[in-house]
């Protein structure tokens, strides 16, 4: 199986300022089709999760461009420019290149 | 609008069973490999079950292999996942979700699955 692992666990963040999530794969994320399925979800306490971004760095509809996405191969990165406080909440990569599909432990985004 | 809404979690004995369901709307399911995904209290994600479009090819996470399935009725607009032999391991939110290519795009509430006796 393809672990996720996912730093820090836990991100005090100050209104206004950058964050950065890093996440690494115990293997490769490129598919066989050329593709690394590589996603990040958002989960807000007490919802269920929400879909960020998707391979990587595509941006889903709807998601403030304050959030972005990139790595390759095996290290990914998430960054949100500006945290506003309807950031707060759990962030989880989540790769789907392999069976079975595995999310990172999570990292908690709060504000300081 | 893309709805997905889980039924069927409750409170079950250890070696139990329980069927959850998945009522789809506002796309056309038969399009879309769909997943369950559970969350244990105060813990993360874990990817349970996948199953395809029409061949209904499934995948599983290896702790439940064998004692749960997924299955869907493209007609009904529901996907279902057959929990048997329930551990107390097995408690949590139970999502399901619509996957896209190199996602899971919509997610449903969830259904809380408890195992205890």
């Amino acid at each position: 199986d393809i672990v996720m692992t996912q730093t820090p666990l836990s991100s005090p963040v100050t209104l206004g300022q950058p964050a950065s999530i890093s996440c690494r794969s115990s293997q490769s994320l490129v598919h066989s089709d050329g593709n690394t399925y590589l996603s990040w979800l958002q989960q807000r306490p007490g919802q269920p999760p929400r879909l960020l971004m998707y391979k990587i760095s595509n941006r889903f509809s709807g998601v403030p461009d304050r959030f972005s996405g990139s790595g390759a191969g095996t290290d990914f990165t998430l960054k949100i420019s500006r945290v506003e406080a309807e950031d707060v909440g759990v962030y989880y990569c989540m790769q789907l290149t392999q069976f079975p599909w595995t999310f990172g432990q999570g990292t908690k985004v709060e504000i300081k | 609008e893309v709805q997905l809404v889980e039924s069927g979690g409750g409170l079950v004995q250890p070696g139990g069973s329980l069927r959850l369901s998945c009522a789809a709307s506002g796309f056309n399911l038969r399009s879309h490999w769909m997943n369950w995904v559970r969350q244990a209290p105060g813990k993360g994600l874990e990817w349970v079950a996948n199953i395809e479009h029409d061949t209904s090819e499934t995948q599983y996470v290896d702790s439940v292999k064998g004692r749960f399935t997924i299955s869907r009725d493209n007609a009904k607009n529901s996907v279902y996942l057959q929990m048997n032999s329930l551990r107390a391991e097995d408690t949590a939110v139970y999502y399901c979700a619509r996957v896209v290519p190199g996602a899971l795009d919509s997610w449903g509430q969830g259904t809380l699955v408890t195992v205890s006796s």
